[in-house]
């Protein structure tokens, strides 16, 4: 079946960096890109970017740019999310999730317009940047 | 602040019918682009509940419905059960801002 699976949970330090991975299995992984989403404590869901698995071409939230950065591998269908200068703000759980869209912008075509999905998500990862 | 805004809580009894909406305005739902829906249960990852507007995932219930119309949305969950006690996203698409938006979510309480 379809499915993304992350690394497990961190703990890190204010300043610090954090990679985490989302392996990806039951689909050809270079024909979806995937998407980061993260979730504060008790708070909604919070696009982060999008990373092309076919051409590494990516796309950030104007919040995170220079902070983030999206990686795949293709070769073990592994895509990777990368936050740098951690703070006690970025503390949530972070969600890989396949977009149903081949890139990371909706479209309008013929009187209708297109936004894209997710489906599946990872299971998440908890990140807890405390000192 | 959510670009698409939803009622933070909505609460209904077993067996009953519930609507959550989702407003957004002329440059997402409005613009046209359709919506879609997640349902996060306790302590797991959102699980996508309907796309498209109006198409449910193989494996969700007939329960669940949704629709749209000029710039909102509503997802309408039919003989509520304990089970449906979640919370529930709308996500869609800003073409001024060039992203991905969600709403801030709703949570359904099951009485």
């Amino acid at each position: 079946q379809v499915q993304l699976v992350q690394s497990g949970a961190e703990v890190k330090k204010p300043g610090a960096s954090v990679k985490v991975s989302c392996k990806a299995s039951g689909y050809t992984f270079t024909n979806y890109g995937i998407s980061w989403v993260r979730q504060a404590p008790g708070q909604g869901l919070e696009w982060m970017g999008w990373v092309s698995t076919y051409n590494g071409n990516t796309i950030y939230a104007q919040k995170l740019q220079g902070r983030v950065t999206m990686t795949t591998d293709t070769s073990t269908s592994t895509a990777y999310m990368e936050l740098r200068s951690l703070r006690s703000d970025d503390t949530a759980v972070y969600y890989c999730a396949r977009y149903s869209l081949w890139g990371p912008r909706g479209y309008c075509s013929g009187g209708n317009c297109y936004s894209g999905w997710f489906d599946p998500w990872g299971q998440g990862i908890l990140v807890t940047v405390s000192s | 602040q959510s670009v698409l805004t939803q009622a933070p809580s909505v609460s209904g009894a077993p067996g009953q019918r519930v609507t959550i909406s989702c407003t957004g305005s002329s440059s997402n739902i409005g613009a046209g682009y359709d919506v879609h829906w997640y349902q996060q249960l306790p302590g797991t990852a959102p699980k996508l509940l309907i796309y498209g507007n109006t198409n449910r995932p193989s494996g969700v219930p007939d329960r669940f419905s949704g629709s749209k119309s000029a710039t909102s949305a509503s997802l309408a969950i039919t003989g509520l059960q304990a089970e449906d006690e979640a919370d529930y996203y709308c996500q869609s698409y800003d073409s001024s801002l060039s992203v991905v938006v969600f709403g801030g979510g709703t949570k359904l309480t099951v009485l």
